[in-house]
């Protein structure tokens, strides 16, 4: 199946900084969001993005589908950005065309300090 | 509006036992997902529920769990025989198309 890998694992930030977050993925894909999961467990939908770039608040991201990568950029970090950040990837391949079966990468943690 | 809801939030089981899982869409919403999360295995996809149509039960990890959605809304996940290894955090999701997936707060289950 696709393989998902995020950087980095681990991030620690200041509060104010900005920050990039990577997706790297082997495969063509017909499917890819952003996930927050916030301390608390919940999963929060950030941005269904399989190609080109979306900005919401101070959240950005980029998709670049022919070079299997994506970056989410978070700006003027603060603590409730805290977190696991996922991305999740449908595969045109191996799931048999659809693209709702999402395959999740290990996440980022990141942690912003006041 | 309401978000997705799961019930219960946290389970103990005992090793053996079945235990059944609920979870309530987003009023409208055609497909369903249900995931699940644990530290060795990170997120995993487990079924597909849209409309009428024949779920996917591709990710389902043995027959001892089964899944189904009355009157397509709410959806029960049923794990048969408990083992500890089934001990994990199991999400639901719901959304109006097969993209933009709207996760709940999942049941954290723990099988003794």
């Amino acid at each position: 199946g696709i393989q998902v890998e995020q950087s980095p694992p681990d991030l620690i930030l200041q509060e104010g900084a900005n920050s990039t977050l990577r997706c790297n993925f082997s495969d063509s894909v017909n499917n890819l969001q952003w996930f927050h999961q916030n301390p608390w467990g919940q999963l929060i939908n950030l941005f269904y993005i399989p190609s080109g770039t979306k900005q919401n608040g101070r959240l950005s991201a980029t998709t670049v589908a022919t070079e299997r990568y994506s970056l989410l950029y978070i700006s003027s970090s603060q603590t409730t950005d805290s977190g696991v950040y996922f991305c999740a990837v449908a595969s045109v391949r191996s799931s048999g065309g659809s693209n709702y079966k999402l395959t999740f990468g290990k996440g980022t943690l990141l942690t912003v300090n006041p | 509006g309401a978000g997705v809801s799961q019930s219960p939030s946290n389970k103990v089981t005992e090793k053996g036992k079945d235990v059944e899982l609920r979870c309530d869409p987003i009023s409208g919403h055609t497909a369903l997902y249900w995931y699940r999360q644990s530290l060795g295995q990170g997120l995993e996809f487990l079924i597909y529920f849209q409309g009428n149509s024949a779920p996917d039960k591709s990710g389902l990890p043995s027959d001892r769990f089964s899944a189904e959605r009355t009157g397509g809304s709410v959806s029960t996940l049923t794990i048969q025989r408990t083992q500890q290894e089934d001990s994990a955090v199991y999400l639901c999701a719901s959304s109006l198309s097969q993209v933009t997936q709207y996760f709940g707060p999942g049941t954290r289950l723990l099988v003794l």
